[in-house]
């Protein structure tokens, strides 16, 4: 059974940077997977920050690119969030997540077919 | 920017009755949709993928329909679980993915 767990600060100052780790048990940070991270405001939809593959490769949204990196330890089975110049509009719940570019009964889509509880970050001085 | 346009943004049926959602998108994402149900305090639960297709133990009573911009979630006969929120995603638009702003079904 494949599990993910974010971890981190929960309040963080603005300004400042927001940084989470995802682990991951039950399937390898070197599978074919992409992973990512999803974040959720109170009471709004989710909204992806990105995905990373094991071999460095990284695909941001565009409204984070200049604040968002992500990366990989392939020891610890873990990847990792940092989003800098944070602000309280980034107060909100963020989970990891496996996918996009999952393959479900043999078809290749573009989902999130695992994710973490979420944790809850508030941005507040 | 693709823009999922869920409505209506609040359902309100009795256990038993079926329930119809929408989607719909600013420009054609083929049939590369899903549907997410999310209680609260959980992570959304991935539903439907590829606009049709029941993710691995989704009842039968879940389906979704539909290509290009307009797109159903339709639940046969609601049970007492199925109450939650329900969100649309799509990645037509590589590497951007954008979710649906969501569809609140409550108990009426």
């Amino acid at each position: 059974q494949v599990q993910l767990q974010e971890s981190g600060p929960g309040l963080v100052n603005p300004a400042g940077t927001l940084s989470l780790t995802c682990t991951i048990s039950g399937d390898s940070i070197i599978s074919k997977n992409w992973w990512s991270w999803v974040r959720q405001s109170p009471e709004k939809g989710p909204e992806w920050i990105g995905e990373l593959y094991h071999g460095g490769n990284t695909n941001y949204n565009p409204s984070f690119q200049s604040r968002v990196t992500m990366s990989v330890d392939k020891s610890k089975n873990q990847f990792s969030l940092r989003l800098s110049s944070v602000t309280a509009a980034d107060t909100a719940v963020y989970y990891c997540a496996r996918g996009p570019h999952v393959t479900l009964f043999g078809v290749a889509t573009d989902v999130f077919d695992i994710w973490g509880q979420g944790t809850m970050v508030t941005v507040s001085s | 920017e693709i823009v999922l346009t869920q409505s209506p943004a609040t359902l309100s049926l009795s256990p038993g009755e079926r329930a119809t959602l929408s989607c719909r998108a600013s420009q054609s994402v083929t049939n590369n949709l899903a549907w997410y149900q999310q209680k609260p305090g959980q992570a959304p639960k991935l539903l439907i993928y590829a606009a049709s297709n029941r993710a691995p133990g989704i009842p039968a009573r879940f389906s979704g329909s539909g290509s290009g911009t307009d797109f159903t979630l339709t639940i046969s006969s609601l049970e007492p679980e199925d109450f939650a929120v329900y969100y649309c995603q799509q990645r037509y638009n590589w590497p951007l993915l954008t979710f649906g702003g969501g569809t609140k079904v409550e108990i009426k």
